[in-house]
């Protein structure tokens, strides 16, 4: 287990469906970050939070919502998507202190299949 | 704007060899460069960190070498074991921003 724990593992639902993607962080850190990667493709970061505010939105559709309660949770919520959303959908951590050398540690992923 | 590259994209090799995999990177600015290695239904595991004032860094069997000047980094695995088959993805963290920049990642496969 890295710490960084990530419900549901995987996740198929329509284009019409609302469904909503958990992470939950056991390692103190105050930085919280949601990652897309696509077959092939390099991750793409797509929202950053640090101290439960956001602080990076990588020109992320509105379909997806992120929610941050506090610094140990971080939620993606999905709605109305699209086929090509189809992804794994990685949380990461980092103690958000020092930019320059936060390391960041992994979530094991949620696989989003969207019909 | 920085771009990440990884070649091969998939690799095959018999147990027991040594194997370099290659990451280049367009815009030599950068802070550090990481190896991180992925296994199927897990996250990602940070394998080494070199900074950009470095050369190289090892770790056991693994061995990662920067070039900053060309936008080259290599991961050697000595003696090849079929536990190390994942995928291999390497990122640069930029100067400016401290930004992530990811490469698409080698997908390893060693045979026993």
């Amino acid at each position: 287990e890295t710490g960084v724990t990530q419900t549901p593992r995987h996740l198929v639902m329509g284009m019409t469906n609302k469904k909503s993607l958990k992470c939950e962080q056991h390692l103190g850190h105050n930085a919280m970050y949601w990652y897309k990667q696509s077959a092939k493709k390099p991750l793409e970061l797509m929202f950053v939070y640090n101290f439960k505010e956001q602080t990076e939105n990588n020109s992320v559709p509105s379909r997806f919502s992120p929610e941050c309660p506090n610094s140990s949770h971080l939620f993606l919520h999905l709605h109305t998507l699209q086929p090509e959303d189809s992804a794994l959908y990685l949380c990461a951590s980092s103690r958000g202190t020092t930019p320059r050398t936060d390391t960041q540690y992994f979530g094991p992923g949620t696989r989003l299949t969207v019909l | 704007k920085q771009e990440v590259t990884q070649i091969p994209a998939a690799l095959s090799v018999p147990e027991g060899e040594n194997l370099v995999l290659n990451c280049s990177f367009t815009d030599s600015a950068i802070y550090n460069l990481q190896w991180f290695r992925q296994d199927p239904g897990k996250g990602l595991t940070s394998l080494l960190l070199i900074q950009s004032s470095q050369r190289e860094q090892t770790s056991g069997r693994l061995n990662a070498s920067l070039d900053k000047s060309s936008g080259r980094s290599t991961l050697y695995i000595a003696a090849s074991q079929p536990g190390d088959s994942a995928t291999y993805l390497c990122a640069v963290r930029m100067d400016s921003n401290y930004q992530l920049i990811w490469g698409a990642g080698t997908k390893l496969i060693i045979k026993p």
